[in-house]
């Protein structure tokens, strides 16, 4: 089973949106609404941000926002702020043979 | 507030078993899944496997009959044991505590684990 393919990296200034897709095939991310977002700085625990395509967790932003079209997931980060530079990674329920898998993590870089 | 920390020896030899422990402090393990991922060095995440408090598990196929995931409610901990390990092993290995597996509510910091001789 091949990881999810995201961009390797993305990037804006304070203030701007960006969006950081998550592609996966018909077996994945098309057939499950069970697509979730992780932020993870380095030598920190990874936070989930987004949960079921969609939602948002207690305490998180309403800048983070989840979406999906086909085998295609997406993050969007609105008003980006300084302390949203970090990795992101999506995952995703896969079915009852492989079970879970991870994006390839996208670099956020605030300019 | 629920916190989890990866700890086991930091330096496996090539062939040998891997082995950590997840220790969950501020929160029960019971009703919750604890899975494990790990991410080598310049990659992504891998998922590796998730452990009910009740003992049923799910592996990922491309480690299943390497990989062995057990749990200790009455300490609050759940364990990874990776055998036959490898360069290619060589990975932070995080635990995470999840109601539901499709979301990893909760994260340890990661443990580095080097598989060198």
């Amino acid at each position: 089973q091949s990881a999810l393919t995201q961009p390797r990296s993305v990037s804006g200034s304070p203030g701007q949106s960006v969006t950081i897709s998550c592609t996966g095939t018909s077996s994945d991310v098309g057939r499950y609404n069970y697509v979730s977002w992780y932020q993870h700085y380095p030598g920190k625990a990874p936070k989930l941000i987004i949960y079921d395509v969609t939602k948002r967790p207690s305490g998180v932003p309403d800048r983070f926002s989840g979406s999906k079209s086909g085998n295609t997931a997406s993050l969007t980060i609105s008003g980006l702020q300084a302390e949203d530079e970090a990795d992101y990674s999506c995952y995703s329920y896969a079915g009852s043979y492989t079970f879970y898998v991870f994006g390839t993590g996208t670099k956020v870089t605030v300019l | 507030q629920v916190q989890l920390q990866e700890s086991g020896p930091g330096l496996v030899k090539p062939s040998e078993t891997l082995s950590l422990t997840c220790s969950v402090s501020g929160g029960s393990i019971n009703n919750y899944y604890g899975s494990w991922i790990r991410q080598p060095p310049g990659k992504g995440l891998e998922w590796i496997g998730y452990i009910y408090y009740t003992g049923s598990t799910n592996y990922n196929p491309s480690l299943k009959g390497r990989v062995t995931l057990s749990v200790d409610t009455s300490r609050n901990q759940f364990s990874l044991r990776l055998n036959s390990v490898s360069a290619a092993d060589t990975a932070v290995y995080y635990c995470a505590r999840a109601f539901s597996p499709e979301r990893l509510e909760n994260w340890g910091q990661g443990s580095l684990v080097t598989v060198s001789s």
